[in-house]
């Protein structure tokens, strides 16, 4: 089975700082990846998604991922954080069918 | 919001009791995913339904069942509930079964069992 791993539980950065969230994978082809954002008493929404093609996708709300293969790794990354951005972000991969396998997620705490 | 509609919030019952989750699907969505998040486990896939039949089945209790209707709506049905069914329950929505899908996710609805 196809796993997802989130190593930072939590993260704390300063308004304005960059950002970045780890996610590593492990899946034997080449995997369906996604990031969701879930901000407090809401569902879940989708930031970006990679399937194939460039390593290097954008999404939404200024959100980037870089697939590595070598690495096995979906990091997020934004370059300036915005107070908005503080929420839970998930990591997650398809498994057969459509099911996604999500990670256990990391809080992204913004500091003024 | 995403289109996808959960009914109820929340919902306060007790143990042993059977709850009926909703879901309505954005219109056009022929496949309704559930899924569970709990602080234990973590977000999990339940299960998904196709234009009315059964998908794909991941760690679905036997207690759970769910099913979905020729207007596309879909309910999980939970019974003998237990304090460990506690959960947020989230359903979600996509045009056809791919792999490439966008899934698009309700509210939630908020279980707690006492």
């Amino acid at each position: 089975a196809q796993s997802v791993t989130q190593p930072d539980i939590h993260i704390t950065v300063s308004e304005g700082a960059s950002l970045e969230l780890r996610c590593n994978y492990s899946y034997g082809a080449t995997p369906y990846l996604f990031w969701y954002v879930q901000s407090p008493g809401q569902g879940l929404q989708l930031l970006l998604k990679y399937f194939s093609g460039d390593t290097l996708v954008q999404g939404i709300k200024g959100f980037e991922a870089e697939f590595k293969r070598s690495q096995s790794s979906f990091n997020l990354r934004k370059p300036s954080v915005h107070w908005s951005d503080a929420a839970e972000y998930f990591c997650a991969v398809v498994e057969y069918g459509n099911k996604l396998v999500f990670g256990a997620g990391t809080i992204l705490r913004v500091k003024s | 919001d995403s289109g996808v509609t959960q009914t109820p919030k929340h919902l306060i019952t007790a143990t042993g009791q059977r709850v009926t989750l909703r879901c309505s699907p954005r219109s056009g969505d022929l496949s309704v995913y559930w899924y569970q998040q709990s602080l234990d486990q973590g977000l999990q896939f339940l299960i998904q339904y196709y234009n009315g039949e059964e998908r794909a089945k991941g760690n679905i209790l036997e207690r759970f069942s769910a099913q979905q209707f020729p207007d596309l709506h879909s309910e999980l049905n939970l019974s003998s509930l237990e304090l460990g069914d506690s959960a947020l329950y989230f359903c979600a929505s996509s045009v056809e079964s791919w792999a490439r899908d966008e899934q698009f996710f309700g509210p939630g609805t908020r279980l707690t069992v006492l």
